[in-house]
């Protein structure tokens, strides 16, 4: 069964520390996830894509197929970065995305 | 870049109406639209996937005849919510790709309370 596991609820951390934000995923085929963020009162946007391997206003995320994990992580933490964060899996036809429960990330000054 | 938008961003409705969402892709014509729902405090959850000039294919446990929706161009879907309850109040959230890109863009979402 296609799933996307994001064991925590909240994180958080204080300004300047490190985050990881942690997803696992089970699917049988050949994975492409995603990293999307809502903020505050705003709609849902992407923040990153494992095949473009770029880093996104300080995050980045690697796909660990050994581990169906892909947790983004950032190094220093800054209060804008407070939002809820949720990991997608594209899987099935026409595009269609599945959404990990999310997690709320909190930095605090 | 590509905008979203629904229509209206906030309904209330009496039991045992019907109330339709519109979903507009402003600047890009979408091919494929979805329609999510999302509970408060939960993640979302995929309704239905919605093609332009075909049916839309819905998700195991969403029921079709409640849930109507339209794609009736390459800008516009709807979704109807037939016969209203309570329980079908929730946050509902509409997405599209543009051609055959692989990033869904997302509307503001439209709350719907059932009286």
């Amino acid at each position: 069964a296609q799933r996307v596991t994001q064991p925590e609820k909240l994180l958080s951390v204080f300004k300047g520390a490190p985050v990881e934000l942690k997803c696992n995923y089970s699917y049988s085929g050949s994975p492409e996830l995603f990293w999307y963020v809502q903020y505050s009162r705003q709609r849902l946007q992407l923040l990153l894509r494992h095949i473009s391997r770029e880093s996104i206003k300080g995050f980045t995320a690697d796909l660990n197929k050994g581990e169906t994990s892909f947790h983004l992580k950032k190094p220093f933490a800054q209060e804008e970065d407070s939002a809820m964060y949720y990991c997608a899996l594209k899987g099935g036809g026409y595009n269609k995305l599945i959404f990990g429960a999310g997690t709320r990330l909190a930095v605090h000054p | 870049g590509a905008v979203v938008s629904q229509h209206p961003s906030w309904v209330i409705c009496k039991s045992g109406t019907s109330v339709k969402i519109e979903c507009r892709s402003l600047d890009f014509q979408a091919t494929t639209m979805f329609w999510y729902r999302q509970f408060p405090k939960q993640s979302l959850m995929l309704m239905a996937t919605s093609n332009e000039g075909s049916k839309a294919t819905y998700e195991q446990g969403v029921e079709k005849d409640k849930f109507l929706i339209n794609h009736a161009s390459l800008t516009l879907s709807t979704l109807t919510v037939t016969s209203a309850h309570p329980e079908d109040s929730s946050f509902y959230i509409c997405s599209a790709l543009e051609g055959f890109g692989y990033e869904q863009y997302f509307g503001p979402g439209t709350r719907l309370t059932v009286t």
